[in-house]
């Protein structure tokens, strides 16, 4: 079963970093393109950027640029959302989604979801 | 805030029809295609249409999209109680350079 699989729930104080994962199964990532997306609690989705892992081509939503940082490791098999300093308000859900092959959008596949809670 | 809106709500009776609209500007709907996924309580989201109005593999065929100028439309007929969940569309926008979601709407089966 091709399918998406991210690290599991996090909980950390503000200012904390934090780096969550995204892996393919039966899903060659280095062929698809990776977004994140962010979902507040009780609140809909929000497109925060997307990675090709093939040429770490990374394409940034205004809202989310310098906020956090989008990756891939070096055997292009992972992707990664990095944060360096944790807000309460970054607390939500994170899904990772795939494309199919050649196209940037929209998203074929996605991953379960992490939860971030961040609280002092 | 998205610039892409939709209703917050929808219901129907099951074997009834539902549509949802979404309606944006120029810069996204107006010119590029639109998607539409659909978020089961407690679960990620999965694509329902793809290109206004394509169903990807194992989508029935009581979903359905549409599109006509700056605005776009989920109709979902014969309605089931699986069905109840939240609907959102989606797009490229190209003055904002970002992929923007709809608001969100709420269908219940009643």
């Amino acid at each position: 079963e091709v399918q998406l699989v991210q690290s599991g729930a996090e909980v950390k104080k503000p200012g904390e970093s934090l780096k969550i994962s995204c892996q393919g199964s039966g899903y060659s990532l280095p062929s698809y393109w990776i977004g994140w997306v962010r979902q507040m609690p009780g609140k809909g989705l929000e497109w925060m950027g997307t990675i090709y892992p093939g040429d770490s081509d990374t394409r940034y939503s205004p809202s989310f640029q310098g906020q956090v940082t989008i990756s891939v490791d070096e055997s292009f098999s992972t992707a990664f959302l990095q944060w360096r300093s944790l807000k309460a308000s970054d607390t939500a859900m994170y899904y990772c989604a795939g494309t199919r092959a050649g196209e940037v959008l929209p998203f074929d596949i996605w991953g379960q979801g992490t939860m971030v809670t961040v609280s002092s | 805030q998205s610039v892409l809106t939709q209703p917050p709500s929808a219901s129907g009776t099951p074997g009834q029809s539902v549509t949802i609209s979404c309606s944006g500007s120029s810069s996204n709907i107006g010119s590029n295609t639109v998607h539409w996924y659909q978020q089961l309580p407690g679960t990620a989201p999965k694509l329902l249409i793809d290109s206004n109005n394509r169903r990807p593999s194992g989508v029935p065929d009581r979903f359905s999209g549409s599109k006509s100028g700056i605005s776009a439309s989920l109709a979902i007929s014969g309605l089931q109680s699986e069905d109840e969940s939240d609907y959102y569309c989606a797009a490229w926008d190209d003055s904002l350079n970002a992929y923007v979601f709809g608001t969100g709407t709420k269908v219940t089966v009643l």
